[in-house]
């Protein structure tokens, strides 16, 4: 299996600048999460979905910010417009029901936002 | 809602030393434990897991946890490190609905360091 996939693996973009970060979770599991790493607010739940439909957004930071899952394959994570701010390493992360809760994690994305 | 306590935000040890990595969590329910593993520039990856069972766990690397009900603990051991194993630990936990739907509630991580 080739595990959690993730693209772009860096991202340099300009404040005001639409950036979409994408996600292939691991054939044949059922719930996908978003996450966002910084020094100053560690690892963050920004969305999950269980079986493509959003469950929890609770943490996503603002409108700025939205998450699709159009099929069990695949998800994005988009910022409109990005700001500094955003600057971050974004985890994706993919799950099966029958696993006990091990999440599989993604190599990441490092967004600079200048 | 189930929550983890990482006590300790840096650990220094010297290689070939023991350590312990404490993690303490609250609930009021059954639960799924876990440990994840943060490499430098890497995403996080599972060490070990406590479902059910045996109280004593056994990870990969050669890290190992006990998980203790009455304390509400689940540390994290091992007897001899190498500087390889310099990275941030992350505890965390999840409720038992008897499959997995929720979702992991992580502690704020432990960066162990190891010296040579």
């Amino acid at each position: 299996d080739a595990g959690v996939i993730q693209s772009p693996r860096h991202e340099v973009t300009e404040m005001g600048q639409e950036v979409t970060l994408r996600c292939k979770p691991i054939s044949g599991h059922n719930s996908l999460f978003w996450y966002r790493q910084t020094m100053m607010r560690g690892l963050e739940l920004l969305i999950y979905f269980n079986n493509n439909v959003p469950i929890d957004d609770s943490g996503m930071p603002e409108d700025r910010f939205s998450a699709k899952m159009p099929n069990a394959s695949f998800s994005t994570l988009k910022i409109q417009p990005s700001e500094p701010r955003d600057s971050a390493v974004y985890f994706c992360a993919s799950r099966s029901f029958d696993r006990a809760g091990t999440q599989y994690f993604g190599p990441g994305t490092r967004l600079t936002v200048l | 809602a189930q929550s983890v306590t990482q006590l300790d935000s840096q650990v220094p040890v010297f290689e070939e030393a023991p350590v312990e990595l404490r993690c303490n969590y609250s609930s009021s329910v059954s639960v799924y434990l876990f440990w994840y593993v943060q490499y430098p520039n890497q995403g996080l990856q599972l060490l070990l897991k406590y479902l059910s069972g045996s109280t004593l766990v056994k990870g990969i690397n050669g890290f190992e946890a006990e998980f203790n009900k009455s304390q509400t603990s689940f540390h994290l051991r091992k007897p001899s490190v190498h500087i390889s194993d310099t990275a941030e630990y992350f505890c965390a936990v999840i409720r038992n609905y008897g499959g997995s739907q929720g979702k992991l509630n992580f502690g704020k991580g432990t960066k162990l360091s190891v010296k040579p």
